[in-house]
Parts: structure tokens; sequence; C-alpha cells
């Protein structure tokens, strides 16, 4: 089975620090896609960031950046700067394109700001 | 504005009672999905649909119905088949691009309680 696990249930980072979180993914294809979703309060799901798997150079957007190693299958996502409305459950996921249209989600990281 | 709208936000139903969700976007997308959540898991698929009039199971499509008669809209019922259907309910929309480089986004979600 196909899976994504996030090992880390809970984090947290003073406010103006940087804080990574883990993802490790299973999968036998070579091509896939993976993303970080952010999950607030209002559990709205908002994408932060997408790597695809053929593409060496990590992803980055403003303060948040992944390092991703794809021989290990690991997919960690570096929150630089931790603001207070960063606090959210962090979800990460991967899809394997031509084959079905899902995302397969880990079960989360919550992330607690500290002022 | 462009989005993704759900309704209700919170629905009640009791046992034996099919009760539908409504999804609607206006980003102009070909895809949609449904996913539920539960305490301390990820998201889940349900059903997707890449077309009008077009739809595939997910993982988890049994006790579930779902619909697509015009772009906009994509919604899911729930059937009194459904054994544990106290959950929350996220769709979400995606262009459908060919070869994997499509990102889904997502509505606010509704949740669902059986009383």
């Amino acid at each position: 089975a196909q899976t994504v696990t996030q090992s880390q249930p809970e984090m947290s980072v003073q406010e103006a620090e940087t804080v990574t979180l883990s993802c490790t993914y299973d999968t036998s294809e070579s091509d896939y896609y993976l993303f970080w979703y952010k999950q607030p309060p209002s559990r709205q799901m908002i994408l932060v960031i997408r790597q695809e798997a053929y593409k060496q150079q990590n992803a980055t957007e403003n303060r948040f950046s992944v390092n991703f190693q794809k021989a290990a299958k690991s997919f960690s996502l570096k929150i630089s700067d931790s603001q207070l409305g960063d606090a959210a459950m962090y979800f990460c996921a991967y899809r394997i394109p031509r084959r079905d249209e899902k995302l397969t989600f880990g079960t989360g990281t919550r992330l607690t700001i500290i002022p | 504005d462009g989005g993704i709208t759900q309704s209700p936000k919170y629905l009640f139903r009791k046992e034996g009672q099919n009760v539908t969700l409504s999804c609607e976007q206006n980003l102009n997308h070909d895809a949609m999905y449904w996913y539920r959540q539960d305490p301390g898991q990820g998201l889940r698929l349900i059903y997707y649909s890449q077309i009008v009039n077009d739809f595939q199971k997910g993982d988890i499509a049994e006790g579930y119905s779902v619909s697509r008669e015009k772009k906009e809209s994509f919604p899911l019922t729930v059937t009194s088949a459904q054994k544990n259907p106290t959950a929350f309910y996220l769709c979400a929309s995606s262009r459908g691009l060919a070869g994997g480089r499509d990102t889904q986004y997502f509505g606010p979600g509704t949740r669902l309680t059986v009383l």
C-alpha cells in the first residue's frame, strides 16, 4: 500500500524561529507530485507548497521551503520566521499522475506557535 | 471572487435519512473531488469527476453517491447505507490537466453529524 507518514503528531516553535516538519512516503512510482497543505482552525485546506519529483531543486514559497530527498523518500517542510498565523495542522500528500486522481495524505502535524 | 463554496457548514441528520452536501466552484475547473476527514486521520477520497456526466469511485465510496450534471457543481449524497457518516467533508477542484501538473484547491468543508 502506498502511504504517507508524518511521525510528529505535534510540534511547537517560538515565534520568529524556524521549525521543520517531517514527512516520508512510500511509492514505487518514479513520477509523482508532493504537496504540503495547511489546515487552520477554520478547517479549510490551504496549499502551502508543491514539489515535482522530477525536479532536483527544492521548492520555496516565501518563508516556506522543502527538503526533498527522493532516494530517501523524504519531503520535509521548513518554516522560517514563524508567525502566529502559521499555527495549524499541516498535511503532507502526494499524487501520482496518469493513474488515479487522488491525493494520498498523511495524518498531519499540529503546529503551535509560542508567542 | 473565484472559489469553492460548500453548504451547509454544519449538517445534522437522523439515522436512516439521506442527506446531500453541496459543492459549487466558479474557477472553471474541469475536475472535482470529495474527501472525508475523520479525527486523527488525513483525508480520504470518496468520489471524483474529471468531466461533466462522468465520475469515478475513490477509496471509500460505499454508502455515498454523486452526480455531475454541470461543470460548476458536484453534490454528494450520504445515504442511509453509510455506516458511520459523522465526519468532516471537503470538496476540492482542479484544472484537470493531463500529465499530473494539477493542484487541488479545497472548499471550506461541511461538518456532518448523525444524531
